[in-house]
């Protein structure tokens, strides 16, 4: 049972380069969502989506796109990448079992 | 408005002892759930505890207790005999109740950073 995988874990990119982060789970959660992580600003909401089809911004979805063709996937893409993008970006998922939250292992983005 | 509100940027304990990590909450939702996570230097996000709205009891987990006052709003982590290894960062989060076939949202806190030193 893998639960959340992202790619890559490193990335750098150059100031207007377009990328994708990859999320994928493999417990059928129909929640799944994307944060990022910056010093002193704990976690902060993209995107998220509650099931196939159906996605919505979060509190910083500004520069980035999602899509939830699958229930298995969720790809956060990224446009035109800022030096503002700089940080690291968690996948996270949860199903109708109310105290479980699983969390990706991180992708630490470098935008120069 | 804050939903998830982490006071202390930063805390130090000795090793052994016992700490508290505050965390309050805003919401008008009967129906809510509360977590804590811990997130070492290596980053993952590891879960150490969950608190349901309607849960009569506090819960524990080994060293990790919740002191819930539901009334403050308030869902405050006790580490009981502190260890080196619980220095890291330690986020408290709340989750939305689900609404129909739609799932709730998690809002999380800014975190504390915990250093235990010997």
């Amino acid at each position: 049972n893998a639960g959340v995988t992202q790619t890559p874990k490193f990335q750098v990119l150059k100031t207007g380069q377009s990328m994708t982060l990859q999320c994928a789970q493999d417990m059928n959660h129909e929640y799944m969502s994307w944060y990022r992580q910056d010093p002193g600003m704990g976690l902060r909401l993209i995107h998220y989506s509650v099931g196939a089809g159906i996605t919505d911004q979060g509190e910083v979805p500004n520069g980035y796109n999602v899509s939830r063709s699958t229930t298995e996937d969720f790809p956060l893409r990224l446009l035109s990448a800022a030096p503002s993008q700089t940080s690291v970006y968690f996948c996270a998922s949860h199903g109708r079992v109310k105290n479980e939250q699983f969390f990706g292992p991180g992708t630490r983005l470098t935008v120069l | 408005a804050q939903k998830i509100t982490q006071t202390q940027p930063g805390m130090f304990v000795q090793e052994k002892e016992a700490v508290t990590l505050d965390c309050t909450y805003d919401t008008s939702d009967p129906s809510y759930g509360l977590f804590w996570y811990k997130q070492p230097s290596s980053g993952e996000m590891i879960f150490l505890i969950y608190q349901g709205s309607y849960d009569q009891q506090n819960a524990t987990e080994g060293r990790y207790s919740l002191n819930f006052q539901k009334a403050r709003k308030s869902a405050n982590l006790v580490i009981s005999a502190s260890q080196l290894g619980d220095s890291a960062m330690y986020f408290c989060a709340m989750r939305e109740p689900d609404r129909g076939s739609t799932l709730g949202r998690l809002y999380f806190g800014r975190g504390t950073q915990l250093t235990v030193w010997p």
